[in-house]
């Protein structure tokens, strides 16, 4: 079946350092964004990214959709970045319907 | 603009009861899908409104309802409340189906 899948599922970083969290997909994509789930639940937009290269400030995104995988690069972590961080993909077989994966979650320590 | 909410923000029910959730889109935006939230689960797929008519719908059982107005407004309906039911209903919006969402704030429910 459909399937999202998000790697690793838990990270643990210093303060400074730098990330990378991978999303995988099973099938052709029409749409894919991140988002970033606060304490309270609510999920911030990150990127809009069905394929390409986005940057937005320490944060930047890449998909490659013909090798079915996304990747969300965090550099310089700060402990505001801490949280859930989500991957949500639209397949193509089923435009309006979107799948999010297990998520990871972000401690970023001071 | 303003951006997508969500009405209760909180609720407690009680088994056996119904519950109505309301979601107010991005002004402009005709597209509206409500999510499910638990931690067991994670995040599922409800269904998807856009003008008016569920366009897709996920695996939940037939007490999960929904419907959309002619504003875009929608509302979804959870009938014979479960302890199961218990979750963070989330909804978002767009303004075309099957395009970049924006989320609410969600409605967080508790079944006792």
């Amino acid at each position: 079946g459909i399937q999202v899948e998000q790697s690793p599922p838990d990270l643990i970083l210093q303060e400074g350092a730098n990330s990378t969290l991978r999303c995988n997909f099973s099938d052709s994509v029409n749409n894919l964004q991140w988002f970033h789930q606060n304490p309270w639940g609510q999920l911030i937009n990150l990127f809009y990214i069905p394929s390409g290269t986005k940057q937005n400030g320490r944060l930047s995104a890449t998909t490659v959709a013909t090798e079915r995988y996304s990747l969300l690069y965090i550099s310089s972590s700060q402990t505001t970045d801490s949280g859930v961080y989500f991957c949500a993909v639209g397949f193509n077989t089923n435009a309006g319907k979107s799948t999010f994966g297990d998520g990871t979650t972000l401690t970023v320590k001071p | 603009k303003a951006g997508v909410t969500q009405t209760p923000r909180y609720l407690i029910k009680t088994r056996g009861q119904q519950v109505t959730l309301s979601c107010s889109p991005i002004s402009g935006h005709r597209s509206v899908s409500w999510y499910q939230q638990t931690p067991g689960q994670g995040l599922q797929f409800l269904f998807e409104y856009f003008s008016e008519t569920q366009r897709n719908k996920g695996n939940f059982p037939g007490r999960f309802s929904g419907r959309q107005f002619s504003n875009s407004r929608s509302e979804m309906n959870v009938s014979t409340l479960e302890l199961g039911d218990s979750a963070l209903y989330l909804c978002a919006s767009s303004a075309i189906l099957g395009g970049e969402q924006y989320f609410g704030p969600g409605t967080r429910l508790t079944v006792t």
